[in-house]
């Protein structure tokens, strides 16, 4: 079975500091998918990332930036200079490529992130 | 360009009712998920369509909840008979079939059972 651990619950950061989420999963598929998605207070969930399960590059996008390991089953996404409005929840989320399926989500329980000034 | 869209956004109501939601889907989509996510937690996956057939449910879908998505278009999800066990939010997720299955989130109906 498919399973996300995002073990941080809360994060407090100062604006202008670097944060790091960390994001575990398991997995018994070789060809699976990785997201990141952000939810901001107002609820609605926001794509981030994805990553497949064959490109370890590391990947970086303005201040945000993912690290994916998979000797360690690890994805772990870090903001550079945080900002007040990078407060949200972010969620890591798993998809196995399952042949004729419809690559549900498995989501971890989230990591709430607050950036105050 | 119009993203998912949820109604209602709230709902209250009484236990032992049956309450209904829909989703419009982004409209080049041909797959449609529903979860459900309560305080504290990550989004748990419900169901999914691919066009008009619903190819998979999760435990967590008991025999008082049912989906349709009729014509292949937006979807209802019903539940009958609420418990307070059933207060989340629901949200619902559309996406391309293919490699690219990123799915794009509605705003959610948030369901309080009194």
């Amino acid at each position: 079975a498919q399973k996300v651990t995002q073990a941080q619950t809360e994060i407090s950061v100062v604006e202008k500091e670097d944060v790091t989420l960390d994001c575990v999963y398991e997995t018994r598929d070789t060809t699976y998918y990785l997201f990141w998605y952000k939810q901001p207070p107002s609820g609605e969930l926001v794509f981030l990332i994805r990553r497949n399960s064959f490109d370890e590059q590391n990947e970086i996008s303005g201040r945000y930036s993912w690290n994916f390991q998979k000797s360690t089953s690890s994805f772990n996404f870090t903001i550079t200079a945080s900002q007040v409005v990078d407060s949200a929840v972010y969620f890591c989320a798993l998809s196995e490529g399952v042949t004729g399926g419809g690559n549900k989500l498995t989501f971890g329980t989230g990591t709430q992130l607050k950036v105050e000034l | 360009d119009t993203g998912v869209s949820q109604n209602p956004r709230h709902k209250i109501t009484k236990r032992g009712q049956n309450v209904t939601f829909r989703c419009d889907p982004i409209s080049e989509h041909n797959r449609l998920y529903w979860y459900r996510q309560t305080l504290g937690q990550g989004p748990e996956f419900l169901t999914y369509f691919q066009n008009e057939a619903q190819l998979e449910k999760s435990r967590l879908l008991s025999d008082r909840f049912s989906a349709e998505r009729p014509k292949g278009s937006f979807s209802t999800l019903e539940i009958q008979r609420t418990e307070q066990g059933d207060s989340a939010m629901y949200l619902c997720a559309s996406s391309h079939r293919g490699e690219y299955n990123e799915q794009f989130f509605g705003p959610g109906t948030r369901l309080t059972v009194l």
